[in-house]
């Protein structure tokens, strides 16, 4: 069975930094894309960023852009999102995904539980 | 960035029911749709994608249907275990954008 495990959601105060981490199980993670989906009551879903299976090419949310950086050790089945610089508005709750295939396509199956981060002073 | 926008927000039936939920796109995506099952504490589901192909393991009363810029899911005959958030979203390119959802409540 094909299991996503996030961690390191808290809370941080705004200019703070977080690390997420997504462990991957149940399949081979070297093979598929994946990305991080956060969840926020005011915006909905939103897609946060994507990385290829060999992590050679990356993508983001222009609301992101500059301020997180998405990143995966293949070897440790793990994917991670460093987030720098964090926003009130980036309270949320976030998905890890995975992918199809190996390309960042945007069919997301499975999603993890999910892993809180709240932004507030 | 592609606008989804779904109609319903919200929508109240009766077991049985036949249930539409439509999306549209702000410009053409094709068929790069998928819908997502979200119930409360628990991960979004996969239900289609590629506008009509139904996931595996999806009970076969949800359909999609549409191309270009409107689609619709279906549900045949709503069950009890179908009250949850539906949400669609494109990728047919960056960034990958979700509509706002729709609330299906059991009457």
């Amino acid at each position: 069975e094909v299991q996503l495990l996030e961690s390191g959601g808290g809370v941080v105060q705004p200019g703070g930094s977080l690390r997420l981490s997504c462990a991957a199980s149940g399949f081979t993670s070297n093979l598929h894309a994946m990305s991080w989906v956060r969840q926020t009551p005011g915006k909905g879903l939103e897609w946060v960023s994507g990385l290829t299976a060999g992590g050679d090419k990356t993508y983001c949310a222009d609301s992101v852009k500059g301020r997180f950086t998405i990143s995966r050790d293949n070897s440790k089945s793990t994917l991670y999102l460093q987030m720098n610089s964090l926003r009130v508005e980036d309270t949320a709750l976030y998905y890890c995904v995975k992918d199809e295939g190996p390309a960042v396509t945007g069919r997301f199956d499975p999603w993890g539980q999910g892993t809180l981060v709240t932004v507030s002073s | 960035d592609i606008q989804m926008t779904q109609s319903p927000f919200t929508l109240s039936a009766s077991v049985g029911d036949r249930v539409t939920i439509t999306c549209r796109a702000s410009q053409s995506i094709h068929i790069w749709l998928a819908w997502y099952q979200h119930k409360p504490g628990k991960a979004p589901k996969l239900l289609i994608y590629r506008a009509s192909t139904l996931q595996s393991g999806v009970p076969s009363r949800f359909s999609g249907s549409g191309s270009g810029t409107e689609f619709t899911l279906t549900i045949s005959s709503l069950q009890p275990d179908d009250s949850a958030t539906y949400y669609c979203q494109q990728y047919s390119g960056y960034p990958y954008t979700f509509g706002q959802g729709t609330n299906v409540e059991i009457k």
